[in-house]
């Protein structure tokens, strides 16, 4: 069975601190991992994503996010929080086999504190 | 490139009456999928389409909502009589192979039930 654990629902940092949102999956296959960001009444929008490449994936806005594959994990970090990275993140499994299949994280909402 | 477009961004309607939410995916994305996203949760996945096919509905409450992709492009989800639970954010989403299966999300129809 395929699922996405988010470690934390919230995490508050200071602005200009770094910031790491924590994400571990479960899967039989080799999975195809987003991270997707949403902002107060938007749209969820790409931050990053993994797809067998490099394990080291970097993203929109200062955002980079590494697959490990023996700790079956895909933190994402970014070195110094802006005021504006202020949002809910989702972490996202794909699984592609006749059809697409999408498992969502529960979330992870990051505060920053002024 | 012309992301996802949604429509109506908003709408309030009172219980047991009928709403309709239309979606046009990026240009040449044969997978749509539709989500509720209840205020403070993830997405929750109602139906997805391969181009005019039906590939899960598992989680569509049959019994009020519908949805439906006639020629394969953009698509209308349905709900009648509407449920005070009802309101949520609906998110349309598209993907394709030629963006790398990667999914695009809409901003969403905001949907109050009173």
């Amino acid at each position: 069975a395929q699922s996405v654990t988010q470690l934390d629902s919230h995490v508050s940092v200071s602005e200009g601190t770094p910031v790491l949102l924590r994400c571990n999956y479960s899967s039989s296959y080799s999975p195809s991992l987003f991270w997707y960001v949403q902002h107060p009444n938007k749209g969820l929008q790409l931050l990053l994503k993994y797809t067998s490449a490099a394990t080291l994936v970097k993203g929109i806005n200062g955002f980079e996010a590494e697959f490990k594959k023996s700790e079956t994990s895909f933190h994402l970090t970014k070195p110094s929080a802006h005021m504006s990275d202020a949002a809910e993140y989702f972490c996202v499994v794909t699984l592609y086999s006749s059809a697409s299949k999408i498992i969502f994280g529960s979330g992870t909402r990051l505060s920053i504190r002024p | 490139e012309a992301g996802v477009a949604q429509s109506p961004r908003y709408k309030i309607i009172e219980k047991r009456q009928s709403v309709a939410f239309w979606c046009n995916p990026i240009s040449g994305h044969a997978t749509l999928y539709w989500y509720q996203q209840i205020l403070g949760q993830g997405p929750k996945l109602l139906i997805q389409f391969q181009n005019n096919g039906v590939v899960d509905d598992s989680q569509l409450p049959k019994d009020r909502f519908s949805a439906e992709r006639l020629k394969g492009v953009d698509s209308t989800l349905k709900i009648q009589p509407a449920k005070l639970e009802d309101s949520a954010v609906y998110l349309c989403a598209s993907s394709g192979v030629l963006s790398g299966n990667t999914i695009y999300f809409g901003e969403g129809s905001w949907l109050t039930v009173v």
